[in-house]
């Protein structure tokens, strides 16, 4: 069983959709990132969090400590919104560059 | 400003070569990162300079893999006697320092094994 797992692993949404992508994860972590692999494979770190809640635009994380589970979320979402998102976990007590990645969610956005 | 830049984009080797790719890290940024991106495989971590500190080479897969970073900027991962496992794309990213300083991604390297 992977560490970090993330749900789902495709989704396929119709534009203006509410999107939820979720991440799990069984190891005690300092810090959790989200990031966004376009389809030609940059990748832009949206997120790091390590409690509550963060929003920007039209993005928003959340993450519950207790729980071990973060979300991402989309509102009214556009094709450009196409792309794999990862969850990244910071294993407590690691460096910050030492992170434990999921395997990614591939999203599409249909106009 | 210009970001994170590695080169080669893509390089092409035959299997027992050594090969060199490099990272141009953010002007300022202290910390730098080295992962990698196989084909079905998500990514995974390898290398973390942070400054002057000794590195956490952790994720190194192999004694064939090796990294450094010359007066805190630019680095090169070497890897040594190539094997087919090792095609993957080779992503670099920095930062400031600080725990919470977001990383800025380079576009990899994409190396193939034949």
């Amino acid at each position: 069983k992977n560490e970090v797992e993330q749900s789902p692993q495709n989704l396929t949404a119709q534009e203006g959709e509410f999107i939820t992508i979720n991440c799990s994860y069984s190891v005690g972590i300092s810090a959790l990132h989200w990031l966004q692999q376009h389809p030609g494979g940059g990748i832009v770190s949206l997120f790091m969090l390590s409690s509550g809640k963060k929003k920007h635009g039209r993005l928003i994380a959340t993450i519950n400590i207790q729980e071990k589970h973060s979300s991402l979320h989309i509102t009214a979402s556009h094709p450009r919104d196409s792309a794999v998102y990862i969850c990244a976990a910071r294993n407590y007590g690691g460096s910050q560059g030492n992170l434990i990645f999921g395997k990614g969610t591939k999203l599409s956005v249909k106009p | 400003g210009a970001g994170v830049s590695q080169s080669p984009s893509n390089k092409v080797t035959e299997k027992g070569k050594d090969v060199e790719l490099r990272c141009d890290p953010i002007s300022g940024h202290t910390a730098l990162y080295w992962y990698r991106q196989s084909l079905g495989q998500g990514l995974e971590f390898l290398i973390y300079f942070q400054g002057n500190s000794a590195p956490d080479k952790s994720g190194l897969p192999s004694d064939r893999f090796s990294a450094e970073r010359t007066g805190g900027s630019v680095s090169t991962l070497t890897i040594q006697r190539t094997q087919q496992e090792d095609s993957a794309v080779y992503l670099c990213a920095s930062s400031y320092g600080g725990a919470n300083q977001p990383q800025h991604f380079g576009d990899g390297t994409r190396l193939s094994i034949l």
